[in-house]
């Protein structure tokens, strides 16, 4: 079985550009969820998407933004790019629903910032 | 408001000991915890989840125990091996809502020296 694909592995952008992510989950799995991971803050969360529906958002600006499509697989789209926003972005799926699946999460997007 | 904090940061050992690294969480209200480790520039794998009803959860060396009522959960790896060395993150999800949100510690930096 496939596991979580994050694409593309590396990006570098300059301020003000925009950039999206992609992240098919495994199989099955109808929630996504994406993180920021960074030196200083460590794992932070983002969004989660269930169903095509965004069902919790963390305190991020909205400059972040996602969305998920009706074959599960989840897009995140940062605006006006900062240098502030370079990161591991990592995106973890699981079967949804208040169970007690493990998340699998993916290799991640390292986002670099000019 | 959660929080999860992970001792200690850093952490060497020769190889073959046993060793234990912790996780405190302030809000007993959780649904499950989970650990994962992570390699350098990689993204997580999950080790082991132990529901809010169970005390611990055992795969090969590794053995993760939670204490829901004092808000902590202890890793033990058994043994250590050099491909032991990573960075080993817990995270809890939070009842109350249908969410997959997971709250992280700050991690455990582990070196284990051949």
């Amino acid at each position: 079985k496939a596991g979580v694909t994050q694409t593309p592995r590396y990006l570098i952008k300059t301020r003000g550009q925009q950039v999206t992510l992609s992240c098919s989950p495994i199989s099955g799995h109808r929630s996504v969820s994406w993180y920021q991971q960074t030196p200083g803050q460590g794992l932070q969360f983002l969004f989660e998407y269930f169903s095509e529906t965004q069902r919790n958002k963390g305190n991020f600006p909205g400059r972040f933004s996602g969305r998920q499509f009706s074959n599960s697989r989840s897009e995140m789209n940062v605006s006006t790019l900062e240098l502030g926003d370079s990161a591991l972005y990592l995106c973890a799926s699981s079967l949804g629903g208040a169970d007690n699946q493990p998340q699998h999460f993916g290799d991640g997007t390292r986002l670099s910032i000019l | 408001k959660q929080e999860v904090t992970q001792i200690p940061a850093a952490l060497s050992v020769p190889e073959g000991e046993n060793l234990v690294l912790n996780c405190s969480f302030t809000d007993s209200a959780i649904y499950n915890l989970q650990w994962f480790r992570q390699d350098p520039g990689k993204g997580l794998t999950s080790l082991l989840l132990i529901q809010s009803s169970q005390r611990e959860q055992t795969s090969g060396r590794l053995n993760a125990s939670l204490d829901k009522s004092s808000g902590r959960s202890t890793l033990y790896i058994a043994a250590s091996q050099p491909g032991d060395s990573a960075t080993y993150l817990c995270a809890v999800k939070l009842k109350g809502g249908a969410t997959n949100k997971l709250i992280f510690g700050t991690g455990t930096l582990l070196a284990v020296q051949p």
